[in-house]
């Protein structure tokens, strides 16, 4: 088992709709989880973190943990073309604060 | 305030060759991580040094090094290169501890030959 595991998809989503990212980890002690944004040739662009279980809503993006379940999850709303991006979800392992370990990437593509 | 920032952008070499990478961490930030991300493999972790120490390292061989200096600027250092080395490598960086969020530099794409 992967330790922090997303669907590769890609993940086709119409313009305007919502779009779902998930992601579950292994860890059980983990702390804090974060989702970048990686355009094609880029690097990794942070757009949201979450430390504790519920919702955290920043603009057209929503985090939701879920520690018993292990699972975070991503939603943007009113998607656009400029969304369409691969997505990493990211989880803080330990307390010690040092090692962050990445999910695979989800690919979304938003179509017009 | 200033981003990560990396050099060089891009770098050629061959096999056999080794490189050295460069990172500055936004400044007041003392933890400096890096990684190789490859199509194949994805993001991998490398390691991450804070206050000059290493403080946690990825899976990686002896052949991969770093360090970092006092005024938390960090070099990677790749010995006896392999074709496999060929990748991005980001530099992050983030203040200290677990609960603070890192910052990716624009990485340094590496091809060898």
């Amino acid at each position: 088992q992967k330790e922090v595991e997303q669907n590769s998809g890609p993940l086709s989503v119409p313009e305007g709709a919502i779009a779902s990212l998930n992601c579950t980890y292994s860890d059980r002690g983990s702390q804090s989880f974060f989702w970048y944004r990686q355009y094609s040739g880029k690097s990794p662009e942070l757009i949201m973190s979450i430390y504790s279980n519920g919702d955290k809503e920043d603009g057209r993006f929503t985090a939701q943990l879920n520690k018993a379940s292990q699972y975070v999850s991503l939603l943007i709303r009113d998607s656009q073309p400029s969304d369409s991006a691969t997505y990493l979800c990211a989880v803080n392992r330990d307390s010690s604060a040092s090692k962050i370990i990445f999910g695979s990437g989800t690919r979304l593509s938003i179509r017009p | 305030k200033a981003g990560v920032t990396q050099t060089p952008r891009y770098l050629i070499k061959t096999r056999g060759q080794q490189v050295t990478l460069s990172c500055s961490p936004i400044s007041g930030h003392r933890s400096v991580s890096w990684y190789q991300q490859t199509p194949g493999q994805g993001l991998q972790f490398l390691f991450e040094y804070f206050s000059e120490t290493q403080r946690n390292k990825g899976n990686f061989p002896g052949r991969f090094s770093g360090r970092q200096f006092s005024n938390s600027r960090s070099e990677m250092n790749v010995s006896t290169l392999e074709l496999g080395d060929s990748a991005l490598y980001l530099c992050a960086s983030r203040i200290s501890g677990s609960y603070n969020e890192q910052f990716f530099g624009p990485g340094t794409r590496l091809t060898v030959l």
